[in-house]
Parts: structure tokens; sequence; C-alpha cells
């Protein structure tokens, strides 16, 4: 699976945008980008995934730059339950087997008011 | 909606002991996987399953098991148990097809 870097923290006040960003740049053509977070303790939740196109959900929206090798995860209005660690997963795809995901070290967003 | 079932949320173990975590997918999911995260940790890969087959396989230690069952829960078993396995265990699973991974809530394991 691609590696993945991401900036370690990151603060964001409450009610504006949070924009996580995340490099992938050895990302294969058929490998999907994930995000995951982690809210302290707690079991890792899902957020939202895609592979080429931008892609939004009740939760975030995922912009994926034209060469892959990049992208942002969108918290349009980030409260103060939205603090956590974002992980941001390159995924290779199903191949009859089970695919699993590789956490990384992740950001940590910190919601403030 | 009904989410990944871990059991016990919390153990407490001595050295050399062993253990038993157990995880209930969410129906219909056929795909099974456990992880590790340490204390300041991410959480580490240990071993996945897929329609009761072993998957793939992480950085489980050779003192562990696991498999996973007709009705398609999985038991973790952990034998001689060391002060640096204390950790939370995460189970997720997933309907292969569909892709995603949902978490359970953990089991806290303390070794003294």
């Amino acid at each position: 699976d691609a590696k993945t870097t991401q900036p370690p923290s990151m603060d964001c006040a409450e009610g504006r945008a949070a924009n996580l960003p995340c490099n992938h740049s050895t990302i294969s053509g058929n490998e999907y980008v994930y995000w995951y977070r982690q809210i302290h303790s707690q079991g890792p939740q899902y957020i939202i995934h895609g592979l080429k196109n931008n892609e939004t959900n009740e939760m975030a929206s995922l912009i994926i730059t034209e060469d892959r090798k990049s992208s942002t995860l969108i918290l349009p209005h980030a409260t103060l339950r939205d603090t956590a660690v974002y992980y941001c997963i390159v995924r290779a795809p199903w191949d009859g087997t089970a695919s699993k995901l590789t956490f990384g070290t992740g950001t940590r967003l910190q919601v403030t008011l | 909606a009904a989410g990944v079932i871990q059991s016990p949320r919390h153990l407490i173990k001595e050295k050399r002991e062993t253990a038993t975590l157990k995880c209930y997918p969410i129906p219909r999911h056929d795909t099974v996987y456990w992880y590790q995260q340490g204390p300041g940790q991410d959480p580490q890969f240990l071993i996945s399953f897929y329609e009761k087959m072993q998957s793939d396989k992480g950085s489980i230690p050779d003192r562990f098991s696991a498999q996973q069952f007709s009705d398609y829960h999985s038991e973790l078993n952990m034998s001689s148990l060391e002060l640096g396995d204390s950790a939370l265990y995460f189970c997720a699973s997933s309907h292969v097809v569909a892709g995603e991974l949902f978490f359970g809530e953990g089991s806290r394991l303390t070794v003294l």
C-alpha cells in the first residue's frame, strides 16, 4: 500500500471549515483514498473514501487532485466533537480477499472555541 | 444500526497468563480484522479473516492466534502474556464488496 504523509497536528476554530491535507505521491492507479478518525481511545470511525472524483457525504467532503498525488478532507463546520486524530489511508482494492487498512501517524485536529 | 460488538471491554491479566478476546461482526459482514493499539501508538494490523479463512497477517506475535467461526464471529487468543501486550485491541468488520471497515469500541487488555 502507498505511504501517506499528513501534518502531525492542526487547530481549527469551532464553526469554521477544517481542511486536512494528505500527500500520497506513490499511489497506484487502482488504490483508493480512505479517511478515518479516532476520537480518544474509541474505535476508528469511517468518514469517506474516493478513487479519483471528489466525494461528499453527510460528514465531510474529499477533494482529490487530478494527478491523485494528494487529497484534502474538508469538515465544513467543525465542532468540538470533531476533535480527533484523522487518518488518511491508501488502500488496495478488493481482489477476492480482505484488504486491510494500514494506519500511519495521522493528524491530530484540535477544534477550539 | 447494529455495530461491531467486542467482549470483554476490559481485561486484566498477569504475565504468562492467557487471554481470549471475542468479536461479533455486523450482521452479513463476512470479513473480520484485528488491530492492536499500544499507548500513544497508532492501530497496528494483526490479522484478518474472510469467509472463515485467514486472509492476511500482519505483525501478530506467534503467541497469538485467531480464528473466525461459522457464525462469522472471531476470537483472538493470546498466550504467555507479556507486559508489552497491554493495549487496546480493536476488531473491525466489513462486507468485502462494500469495503469500509467498521470498528468496535475495543477491548482494553492490561497485563500486570
